[in-house]
């Protein structure tokens, strides 16, 4: 069964390391986001991406970066990690189309220390 | 910003009542809005969606309502039971966007036995 892996499931980090979470999906899925869940505030968008070597920028894009140089992965790098980025992390993937569902990952639970 | 805004924040009720999760929105150009289900530990997952050229949406015992002029759109769980004990986020998304959703903040629903 196709399916969207994360990894690691749980991390630790020290402010100002860089910290890399992976996101690989076997869905041959174009479109792939990266979202931030905190209590009070659902799931925000962080980097999207609709195709190999095309990348954008969310609503809490500051601090994190991603490239896109397969169909299969989206990896999301935090460049300087924050005490303030101590979240769970999700990917996502969907098929092109308007009511295309996205399939999530079981998340990334980050903290920053 | 475009808001999706989602109450309650947590809700208890016993098995067999119908819990009714609220949303609003603001930007009349959302034409598509999805709720997605999530269980602890693990992603979220489409439960159901609606286009506002429709009032409901049923499948099974979870219900979509939807006012278009009030701006405002509901999940009811008939007949609730413990399994159905989730995080239940509502989203909106527009063509516009090239459907990037925006999720509301999330509703914690507790179905006792």
């Amino acid at each position: 069964d196709a399916e969207i892996t994360q990894s690691p499931r749980h991390k630790i980090t020290e402010t100002g390391r860089q910290v890399t979470l992976a996101c690989h999906q076997t869905w041959n899925h174009n479109n792939m986001f990266w979202y931030r869940q905190d209590l009070g505030h659902g799931l925000r968008l962080i980097h999207y991406s609709y195709g190999v070597q095309d990348t954008n920028k969310g609503e809490v894009s500051d601090g994190y970066s991603v490239s896109r140089s397969n169909t299969e992965d989206l990896p999301l790098t935090l460049e300087s990690a924050a005490s303030s980025q101590t979240s769970v992390y999700f990917c996502a993937s969907s098929r092109t189309g308007w009511n295309s569902p996205l399939h999530f990952g079981n998340g990334t639970r980050l903290t920053v220390t | 910003q475009q808001q999706v805004k989602q109450s309650p924040q947590s809700l208890i009720v016993q098995k067999g009542g119908i819990p009714i999760i609220n949303c609003a929105y603001e930007n009349t150009a959302f034409d598509y809005f999805p709720w997605y289900q999530q269980f602890p530990g693990k992603g979220p997952a489409l439960l159901i969606a609606i286009r506002p050229d429709v009032s409901e949406k049923k499948e099974g015992r979870f219900t979509i309502s939807f006012n278009k002029s009030a701006k405002q759109f509901s999940l009811h769980i008939m007949d609730s039971q413990p399994g159905d004990s989730a995080t239940y986020f509502c989203a909106a998304s527009m063509q516009s966007s090239a459907r990037q959703l925006t999720f509301g903040s999330g509703t914690q629903l507790t179905v006792l036995p």
